[in-house]
């Protein structure tokens, strides 16, 4: 147990519609991490945040948006979904300071657009 | 800009056989280097990190790595493979401790009774 919480852990939802996911970073941990990884892009680097403001965007689309709250858990938001948006979604947290960088992943959140 | 490359997509050992998977990385800053593995259904797991303090790095389950500098590797190593290190291994890099890690496409290892 890595100590980071997805929820949910499968989602099942329709083209066009939103859905938000929700992580819990491991207790003591300032930054959170989201991933994207799929067959055709494998792990792709989405956006972190660290102690509630946002410090690095990767390829996150712009229908895709996220926070992170002051008790530090953190939600993606994915909007206007397509059938390309299917993919295992990870969070992962890390102490976020200087030092090895070593993240911390939950379980994912695997999403299926219909 | 930081980036991993894994040649091997798939790799098949015999349980008892040494286990090689490849990493080269590319970074302007001496990095730090990660390899997570990954079990089917499930999120990624550290296996081991570099970070400057010793260019050959145990992790855990046995498997160890050795930074070469002048070659910009990584490679990971296991003496003998058991079958339960059948999963999806990936190598990442970090040019900061403030910066997100950039992953490789994986190696999946296939272990063969």
């Amino acid at each position: 147990d890595s100590g980071v919480t997805q929820t949910p852990k499968h989602l099942i939802t329709a083209t066009g519609q939103r859905v938000t996911l929700r992580c819990s970073p491991r207790s003591g941990d300032l930054s959170v991490y989201w991933y994207q990884q799929s067959l055709d892009q494998g792990l792709q680097f989405l956006i972190q945040y660290y102690n509630g403001e946002e410090r690095a965007k990767g390829n996150i689309l712009e229908r895709f948006s996220a926070q992170q709250f002051p008790d530090l858990h953190s939600e993606l938001n994915l909007s206007s979904l397509e059938l390309g948006d299917s993919a295992l979604y990870f969070c992962a947290s890390s102490i976020g300071g200087a030092g090895a960088p070593e993240a911390f992943f939950g379980q994912g959140t695997r999403l299926t657009v219909v | 800009a930081q980036s991993v490359t894994q040649l091997g997509s798939h790799v098949s050992v015999s349980e008892g056989a040494l286990v090689l998977l490849r990493c080269n990385y590319s970074s302007s800053v001496p990095p730090y280097l990660f390899w997570y593995v990954q079990y089917p259904n499930q999120g990624l797991q550290l296996l081991l990190k570099y970070t400057s303090a010793a260019t050959l790095v145990k992790g855990i389950n046995g498997f160890e790595a050795e930074f070469k500098k002048s070659e910009t590797s990584f490679h990971l190593t296991k003496p003998s493979a058991h079958m339960s290190d059948a999963a999806e291994y990936f190598c990442a890099v970090s040019e900061t401790g403030r910066r997100a890690l950039t992953f490789g496409s994986g190696t999946r290892l296939q272990v063969q009774p």
